[in-house]
Order: structure tokens, then C-alpha cells, then sequence
């Protein structure tokens, strides 16, 4: 199985500012990650696929980078709405679905 | 608009079983592979099955296979999951999720539902 490893778990940022956070995989899994923004009672929420792609409807505010074992999300200009819980979730070659620990986003 | 709707969730004692269901609207449901998503209590987000679309391939994740078994019925628009031999740590909310791509699945959870809780306890 591949373990995806998010940090940090918890990251406090001033609205405005940029958020930069991270995922590693345990193996090389090409570009086969994904992000989502999880709100509390609320559906998660594609951010990412393909390490990169935007999904529909997403904000360019949004951008996901890194291929093989390294990956980041950063969410620039925060505002209030983008404070949630991230998880990556990595999907290659038939080994099962795993998601990252996920790393809470907290206003400063 | 896709919806995903899901029902079946509630208390149950260790040992006992469950159907969850989760009905689909606002698209092609028979085009895409459809997954099941837990969340525990305090815990993050973990895979637990998944079905491709006409309901020839279905996966598990380890914790799970042998208990669980996910199904579906393109002509009701209708995806299932039977967790059986349930245990105090399969206490979580479920989602159903559609995959992103038609057809063949690229394994990114593109529509969630609201989900549904099951709670495990005597």
C-alpha cells in the first residue's frame, strides 16, 4: 500500500496570505494525486487531480505542483472561505486508494 | 446538477449488518465507477471500496475486504454498500463518491455526497 504523508497537520495563516502545503508519497505514483478542501458537516470537495488540474468551478487562487513523490498545494490571497481541512489522495496503478492524514488550514 | 443521496446509515450493535444506499441524479450514472468513502469520529478521510461502471470490478481496501461488498444497479441509478460483521471501528460517516472520468476510472472523487453515519455500538 502507499502511504501518502501530509505536513504539517496544522497550519495557521493570515487571511490575504498564502498557504503552501505538502504531500509525499512513499513510492513514485507519477502525477496520480489529488486535493480536497473537507469543511466540517459538509461534502468533500475535488480541489486538484492529476497533481495539477484544476477541477471545474475551482478558483485560480488554487494551484497544485510536484510529480513521483513530492507534491504541494498552495491557495494564494486566502480568504475566509478557504479555511478548511486538505487531504491528498494518491490513485496509481491499482494499489488501492489512499488519502493523507490531512493538514488543518487555521486563521492566525 | 449531480446529486448523490445517501441512506441506510444508523445505530447497530457489533456483529450486525447494514445496506447502505446511494441514489444518484443529474448524470449518466451507468458511465462512471462510483466509491465509498469513510470518515470516523475525529479521524480523516479513508477509501473503503469501489466499483466500476457496469459493476464487473469492485475493490476493497484491506482493513475492510470480506465485510464489506459494494454493488450496484445502473437501471435504478443505485449503489450499495453491505458492510456486515460490523465492529466498533467501522463507526463513521460513509460517502458515496463518482469518479472524475467516464468509463474508465482515474481514481479522483470528483462529486461527494452528504454522507451517511453509522454508528457501531451495544
Amino acid at each position: 500500500e502507499i502511504v501518502v504523508t501530509q505536513s504539517p497537520a496544522t497550519l495557521s495563516v493570515s487571511p490575504g496570505e498564502r498557504a503552501t502545503l505538502s504531500c509525499r508519497a512513499s513510492q513514485n505514483i507519477g502525477k496520480n494525486l489529488a486535493w480536497y478542501q473537507h469543511k466540517p458537516g459538509q461534502a468533500p470537495r475535488l480541489l486538484i487531480y492529476g497533481a495539477s488540474t484544476r477541477a471545474t468551478g475551482i478558483p485560480g487562487r488554487f494551484s497544485g505542483s510536484g510529480s513521483g513523490t513530492e507534491f504541494t498545494l498552495t491557495i494564494s490571497g486566502l480568504q475566509s472561505e478557504d479555511f478548511a481541512v486538505y487531504y491528498c489522495q494518491q490513485f496509481h496503478d491499482w494499489s488501492p486508494i489512499t488519502f493523507g492524514r490531512g493538514t488543518r488550514l487555521d486563521i492566525k | 446538477q449531480v446529486q448523490l443521496v445517501e441512506s441506510g446509515g444508523g445505530v447497530v450493535q457489533p456483529g450486525g449488518s447494514l445496506r447502505l444506499l446511494c441514489r444518484a441524479s443529474g448524470f449518466t450514472f451507468s458511465s462512471y465507477a462510483m466509491h465509498w468513502v469513510r470518515q470516523a469520529p475525529g479521524k480523516g478521510l479513508e477509501w473503503v471500496a469501489s466499483i466500476s461502471f457496469d459493476g464487473s470490478n469492485d475493490y476493497y481496501a484491506d482493513s475492510v475486504e470480506g465485510r464489506l461488498t459494494v454493488s450496484r444497479d445502473n437501471s435504478q441509478n443505485t449503489l450499495y454498500l453491505q458492510v456486515n460483521s460490523l465492529r466498533l471501528e467501522d463507526t463513521a460517516v460513509y460517502y458515496c463518491a463518482r469518479d472524475h472520468e467516464m468509463w474508465i476510472p482515474l481514481w479522483a472523487l470528483s462529486y461527494w455526497g452528504q454522507g451517511t453515519l453509522v454508528t457501531v455500538s451495544s
